[in-house]
């Protein structure tokens, strides 16, 4: 599926590096989240946007900076990082936030920390 | 959102049906039943979902049972790249966020042939 897309793929930074990820949906959706997998754990949500507006913010540590410019894009900057961030992280978007609206996710940036 | 509870594995031979089982017993009326799947390490991938009728696409059934207790998610004829980990997921505003996928274990279905 291309509905969703994020790069780069993978990505191997140390721990005082600054790096962005990028997500981009082409489905016309005016929500837009990210999800962090790490291994051997269910996903968690981080952040959610609606119409760019961030209306979710998960407890996540100010090391993670989301910026949504317009409904069609969604970064994550990333300064500063602990090993322990290693992980999938995941771009999503659905049409609306209501439950009746299904999420549809990108490939992932597989994130290294060292 | 309400709790699923899936078996941790099930085998499927190719071109038969997988019938995927979910129990969700404390689902309450507004609360929708998805299901999703993830191939190892990449995004998970959207099937399908239900309110309280019967669903199917392209890719799969969904079969609510009427009390809505529990759902079965059909594959009608398996083929190996349907080799996944299956999530049933009830999600609704229940808890505050509409917003909120939360994955469990899910079933990991292998597909043989």
């Amino acid at each position: 599926e291309t509905g969703v897309t994020q790069t780069p793929r993978h990505l191997v930074m140390g721990m005082t590096n600054k790096k962005s990820l990028k997500c981009e949906q082409h489905l016309g959706h005016n929500a837009m989240y990210w999800y962090k997998q790490s291994a051997k754990k269910p996903l968690e949500l981080m952040f959610v946007y609606n119409f760019k507006e961030q209306t979710e913010n998960n407890s996540v540590p100010s090391r993670f900076s989301p910026e949504c410019p317009n409904s069609s894009h969604l970064f994550l900057h990333l300064h500063t990082l602990q090993p322990e961030d290693s992980a999938l992280y995941l771009c999503a978007s659905s049409q609306q936030l209501a439950p009746a609206y299904e999420q549809y996710f990108g490939p992932g940036t597989r994130l290294t920390v060292t | 959102d309400a709790k699923t509870t899936q078996p941790t594995s099930m085998d499927c031979a190719e071109g038969r049906a997988a019938n995927l089982p979910c129990n969700h017993s404390t689902i309450s009326g507004n609360e929708y039943v998805y299901w999703y799947r993830q191939i190892h390490s990449q995004g998970p991938q959207y099937i399908i979902h239900g309110l309280k009728n019967n669903e199917t696409n392209e890719m799969a059934s969904l079969i609510i049972t009427e009390d809505r207790k529990s759902s079965t998610l059909i594959l009608p004829h398996a083929t190996l790249r349907d080799t996944a980990v299956y999530y049933c997921i009830v999600r609704g505003y229940d808890t505050g966020t509409a917003s909120k996928l939360t994955f469990g274990t899910g079933t990991r279905l292998q597909v043989t042939l």
